[in-house]
């Protein structure tokens, strides 16, 4: 059974670029989640999508934004990117909103 | 964002040791979960808890739901090498169970 698929595994951007990662989650779920890996801050909670619609979330500025489609694949965007931004973005998929989350090996973004 | 207080930070360990973690909040959580990262992977779910003063076992490793509901813990018994990686602590505060917040880790490291 495949896992979880993100894509790309490692990018590199600068200072007010934008950038888009995608999401393929494990065949038959159609929930995903969206966090961000820092050393310094852990994972944090960035969204999650269930059949399309935003259900939760967290604590980010608007420049952080996400869709998902109608085959359960999402995609999150960062505008404007700041250095801080540099991180591990990791997304999860469950087959319910209440199911166990399994994540992908994350897209690695690094802000010069 | 909150977190979760995660300790020690750190473990360095001789193969066949016993290993004790432990997580703690200032709020009650309803559920807590305790995953391991490996170098280059997402996060894996190793045991889940519903249930205050829950005791539950996943071969060698052994987790608790604290009786006062906030806090938990994470035993390993006789580590092997493949024990290394980095374990965190997670939980939905109460009224969401899907914006997980999370501990910074407790990282693992077996010497054979």
């Amino acid at each position: 059974k495949a896992g979880v698929t993100q894509t790309p595994r490692y990018l590199i951007k600068t200072r007010g670029q934008q950038v888009t990662l995608s999401c393929s989650p494990i065949s038959g779920h159609r929930s995903v989640s969206w966090y961000q890996q820092t050393p310094g801050q852990g994972l944090q909670f960035l969204f999650e999508y269930f059949s399309e619609t935003q259900r939760n979330k967290g604590n980010f500025p608007g420049r952080f934004s996400g869709r998902q489609f109608s085959n359960s694949r999402s995609e999150m965007n960062v505008s404007t990117l700041e250095l801080g931004d540099s991180a591990l973005y990791l997304c999860a998929s469950s087959k319910t909103v209440t199911g166990e989350l399994f994540f992908g090996e994350g897209s690695r973004l690094t802000v010069l | 964002g909150q977190q979760l207080n995660q300790s020690p930070q750190s473990m360095f360990i001789q193969e066949g040791e016993d290993v004790s973690m432990n997580c703690t909040s200032s709020s009650i959580f309803n559920t807590w979960l305790w995953y391991k990262q490996e170098p280059g992977e997402g996060p894996v779910l190793l045991i889940a808890l519903y249930k205050a003063g829950e005791l539950t076992s996943n071969g060698r490793l052994t987790a608790q739901f604290g009786i006062t509901r906030k806090d938990s813990f994470l035993n390993i018994s006789a580590s092997i090498p493949s024990d290394v990686g980095i374990y965190f602590c997670a939980g939905p505060p109460a009224g969401n169970n899907r914006k997980l917040i999370w501990g910074l880790g407790t990282s693992l490291a077996v010497n054979p």
